[in-house]
Protein backbone atom coordinates (compact mmCIF):
# COMPACT_ATOMS: atom_id res chain seq x y z
CA UNK A 1 0.00 0.00 0.00
CA UNK A 2 0.87 3.56 -0.62
CA UNK A 3 1.89 5.71 2.40
CA UNK A 4 5.19 7.09 4.16
CA UNK A 5 7.46 5.28 6.48
CA UNK A 6 8.71 6.53 9.50
CA UNK A 7 11.77 4.81 11.70
CA UNK A 8 12.37 4.10 14.12
CA UNK A 9 9.05 4.61 15.83
CA UNK A 10 11.01 5.03 19.06
CA UNK A 11 14.92 5.85 19.71
CA UNK A 12 16.81 6.93 22.66
CA UNK A 13 19.99 8.90 22.50
CA UNK A 14 23.26 10.24 24.84
CA UNK A 15 23.48 13.90 24.74
CA UNK A 16 26.01 15.01 22.21
CA UNK A 17 25.00 12.32 19.79
CA UNK A 18 23.55 12.75 16.62
CA UNK A 19 20.56 11.07 15.42
CA UNK A 20 19.28 10.35 12.38
CA UNK A 21 15.26 9.93 11.60
CA UNK A 22 13.91 8.15 7.99
CA UNK A 23 11.38 9.25 6.22
CA UNK A 24 10.49 7.35 3.07
CA UNK A 25 7.32 7.57 0.48
CA UNK A 26 6.23 6.15 -1.52
CA UNK A 27 2.97 8.31 -2.89
CA UNK A 28 5.41 9.74 -5.98
CA UNK A 29 4.88 12.94 -3.89
CA UNK A 30 6.96 16.18 -4.92
CA UNK A 31 6.95 18.00 -1.50
CA UNK A 32 8.22 16.50 1.77
CA UNK A 33 8.03 17.81 5.65
CA UNK A 34 9.78 17.34 8.81
CA UNK A 35 7.27 18.56 11.76
CA UNK A 36 8.23 18.40 15.77
CA UNK A 37 5.46 18.18 18.32
CA UNK A 38 5.34 19.48 21.74
CA UNK A 39 2.43 19.00 24.60
CA UNK A 40 0.97 22.16 24.08
CA UNK A 41 2.25 23.87 21.42
CA UNK A 42 0.90 21.60 18.29
CA UNK A 43 3.33 21.15 15.11
CA UNK A 44 6.07 23.12 14.34
CA UNK A 45 7.82 23.19 11.03
CA UNK A 46 11.67 22.03 11.03
CA UNK A 47 12.51 21.49 7.28
CA UNK A 48 10.55 21.09 3.94
CA UNK A 49 11.34 20.18 0.55
CA UNK A 50 9.67 21.05 -2.89
CA UNK A 51 11.56 18.89 -5.00
CA UNK A 52 15.12 16.67 -5.22
CA UNK A 53 18.16 18.42 -4.26
CA UNK A 54 16.30 22.05 -2.73
CA UNK A 55 14.70 22.41 0.56
CA UNK A 56 14.35 25.25 2.67
CA UNK A 57 14.29 25.93 6.87
CA UNK A 58 10.98 26.21 8.67
CA UNK A 59 10.31 27.92 11.66
CA UNK A 60 12.93 25.56 14.03
CA UNK A 61 15.19 24.52 11.99
CA UNK A 62 18.36 25.36 14.37
CA UNK A 63 19.95 21.62 15.20
CA UNK A 64 18.63 19.61 12.36
CA UNK A 65 19.64 19.16 9.07
CA UNK A 66 18.30 17.72 6.21
CA UNK A 67 18.87 15.98 2.48
CA UNK A 68 16.68 15.33 -0.35
CA UNK A 69 18.61 12.91 -2.65
CA UNK A 70 15.95 11.16 -3.74
CA UNK A 71 12.12 11.66 -4.26
CA UNK A 72 11.23 8.70 -1.58
CA UNK A 73 13.27 9.73 0.65
CA UNK A 74 14.16 13.05 3.14
CA UNK A 75 16.04 12.16 6.23
CA UNK A 76 16.55 14.52 9.36
CA UNK A 77 19.35 14.41 11.16
CA UNK A 78 18.98 15.58 15.41
CA UNK A 79 22.52 17.11 15.87
CA UNK A 80 24.17 17.82 19.37
CA UNK A 81 23.32 21.58 18.40
CA UNK A 82 19.82 21.25 19.22
CA UNK A 83 19.08 22.01 22.82
CA UNK A 84 15.93 19.65 23.44
CA UNK A 85 15.79 17.42 21.35
CA UNK A 86 13.44 15.21 23.21
CA UNK A 87 9.76 15.09 21.10
CA UNK A 88 7.68 13.91 18.70
CA UNK A 89 8.87 13.64 15.19
CA UNK A 90 6.78 14.01 11.98
CA UNK A 91 7.32 13.44 8.72
CA UNK A 92 4.94 14.53 5.69
CA UNK A 93 4.23 14.88 2.15
CA UNK A 94 2.05 16.33 -0.23
CA UNK A 95 1.18 16.88 -3.98
CA UNK A 96 0.21 20.50 -4.48
CA UNK A 97 -3.55 20.05 -3.78
CA UNK A 98 -1.98 21.17 -0.64
CA UNK A 99 -3.28 18.19 2.19
CA UNK A 100 -0.68 16.23 4.02
CA UNK A 101 -0.27 13.18 4.50
CA UNK A 102 1.86 11.61 7.55
CA UNK A 103 3.93 8.97 8.81
CA UNK A 104 3.10 7.88 12.23
CA UNK A 105 5.73 9.33 14.22
CA UNK A 106 9.32 8.68 15.40
CA UNK A 107 9.55 9.50 19.31
CA UNK A 108 13.25 10.56 20.21
CA UNK A 109 14.04 10.98 23.85
CA UNK A 110 17.69 12.08 25.06
CA UNK A 111 18.94 10.62 28.39
CA UNK B 1 1.54 35.25 6.68
CA UNK B 2 -0.54 32.97 8.10
CA UNK B 3 -1.64 31.92 12.05
CA UNK B 4 -4.50 29.75 13.21
CA UNK B 5 -5.95 30.05 16.46
CA UNK B 6 -8.27 26.98 18.36
CA UNK B 7 -10.26 28.36 20.95
CA UNK B 8 -10.25 25.68 24.03
CA UNK B 9 -6.87 23.22 24.42
CA UNK B 10 -9.22 20.57 26.29
CA UNK B 11 -13.05 20.07 24.94
CA UNK B 12 -15.22 17.34 26.94
CA UNK B 13 -18.60 16.47 25.48
CA UNK B 14 -21.25 13.51 26.60
CA UNK B 15 -21.48 10.34 24.48
CA UNK B 16 -23.94 11.51 22.17
CA UNK B 17 -23.94 15.52 22.22
CA UNK B 18 -22.64 17.65 19.96
CA UNK B 19 -19.49 18.42 19.40
CA UNK B 20 -17.76 22.02 18.35
CA UNK B 21 -14.43 22.54 18.12
CA UNK B 22 -13.37 25.83 17.07
CA UNK B 23 -10.28 27.09 14.66
CA UNK B 24 -10.07 31.09 13.46
CA UNK B 25 -7.67 31.57 11.06
CA UNK B 26 -5.89 34.30 9.60
CA UNK B 27 -4.13 34.88 5.80
CA UNK B 28 -3.34 37.53 3.72
CA UNK B 29 -4.74 35.44 -0.13
CA UNK B 30 -7.79 33.20 0.15
CA UNK B 31 -6.76 29.69 2.46
CA UNK B 32 -6.88 26.26 2.24
CA UNK B 33 -8.66 25.22 5.56
CA UNK B 34 -7.44 21.05 6.92
CA UNK B 35 -8.65 19.35 10.04
CA UNK B 36 -6.63 16.70 10.92
CA UNK B 37 -6.74 14.00 13.75
CA UNK B 38 -4.43 12.51 15.82
CA UNK B 39 -4.61 9.55 18.65
CA UNK B 40 -2.55 8.98 21.01
CA UNK B 41 1.04 7.85 19.64
CA UNK B 42 0.28 7.92 15.56
CA UNK B 43 0.68 10.71 12.96
CA UNK B 44 -2.36 12.96 12.06
CA UNK B 45 -4.97 11.60 9.99
CA UNK B 46 -7.16 14.12 7.05
CA UNK B 47 -10.89 14.60 8.22
CA UNK B 48 -11.99 17.20 6.31
CA UNK B 49 -10.24 20.26 3.88
CA UNK B 50 -11.47 23.24 2.07
CA UNK B 51 -10.27 24.42 -0.96
CA UNK B 52 -12.74 26.69 -3.17
CA UNK B 53 -16.18 26.24 -3.79
CA UNK B 54 -18.92 24.92 -1.15
CA UNK B 55 -18.27 26.51 1.83
CA UNK B 56 -19.93 23.21 3.99
CA UNK B 57 -17.19 20.85 4.11
CA UNK B 58 -18.31 16.78 5.00
CA UNK B 59 -15.65 14.78 6.06
CA UNK B 60 -14.96 11.35 7.74
CA UNK B 61 -16.47 10.09 10.48
CA UNK B 62 -19.67 11.93 10.72
CA UNK B 63 -17.61 15.37 10.93
CA UNK B 64 -17.62 18.78 8.65
CA UNK B 65 -17.49 21.94 8.85
CA UNK B 66 -18.35 25.30 7.31
CA UNK B 67 -16.14 28.09 5.92
CA UNK B 68 -17.29 31.73 7.29
CA UNK B 69 -15.02 34.19 5.16
CA UNK B 70 -16.46 37.06 7.19
CA UNK B 71 -15.50 35.22 10.50
CA UNK B 72 -12.47 33.89 9.45
CA UNK B 73 -13.42 30.80 11.29
CA UNK B 74 -13.85 26.96 9.96
CA UNK B 75 -15.46 25.67 13.19
CA UNK B 76 -15.53 21.51 13.26
CA UNK B 77 -18.66 19.77 14.37
CA UNK B 78 -20.44 16.66 14.53
CA UNK B 79 -24.26 16.28 15.42
CA UNK B 80 -23.44 13.60 18.08
CA UNK B 81 -20.21 12.51 19.89
CA UNK B 82 -19.13 9.39 19.53
CA UNK B 83 -16.53 7.25 22.51
CA UNK B 84 -13.96 6.53 19.49
CA UNK B 85 -13.84 10.53 18.36
CA UNK B 86 -11.60 10.80 21.41
CA UNK B 87 -8.59 12.22 20.20
CA UNK B 88 -6.33 15.23 19.67
CA UNK B 89 -8.01 17.78 16.87
CA UNK B 90 -5.77 20.19 14.77
CA UNK B 91 -7.03 23.34 12.17
CA UNK B 92 -4.61 24.05 9.67
CA UNK B 93 -4.42 26.59 7.24
CA UNK B 94 -2.20 27.12 3.73
CA UNK B 95 -2.33 29.97 1.88
CA UNK B 96 -3.82 28.89 -2.10
CA UNK B 97 -0.82 30.97 -4.14
CA UNK B 98 1.29 29.03 -5.90
CA UNK B 99 4.79 27.97 -4.30
CA UNK B 100 3.65 28.23 -0.97
CA UNK B 101 2.61 24.83 0.18
CA UNK B 102 3.59 25.12 4.44
CA UNK B 103 0.69 24.36 6.13
CA UNK B 104 0.47 26.44 9.75
CA UNK B 105 -0.81 24.35 12.68
CA UNK B 106 -3.12 25.93 15.49
CA UNK B 107 -1.72 24.29 19.28
CA UNK B 108 -4.75 21.15 19.00
CA UNK B 109 -7.99 20.37 20.99
CA UNK B 110 -7.37 17.49 22.97
CA UNK B 111 -11.86 15.98 22.86
CA UNK B 112 -12.97 13.87 25.96
CA UNK B 113 -16.03 12.05 25.56
CA UNK B 114 -17.91 11.46 28.77
CA UNK B 115 -19.77 7.83 28.71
Amino acid sequence: DGGITQSPKYLFRKEGQNVTLSCEQNLNHDAMYWYRQDPGQGLRLIYYSQIVNDFQKGDIAEGYSVSREKKESFPLTVTSAQKNPTAFYLCASSMYTGELFFGEGSRLTVL
Amino acid sequence: AQSVTQLGSHVSVSEGALVLLRCNYSSSVPPYLFWYVQYPNQGLQLLLKYTTGATLVKGINGFEAEFKKSETSFHLTKPSAHMSDAAEYFCAVRQSNFGNEKLTFGTGTRLTIIP
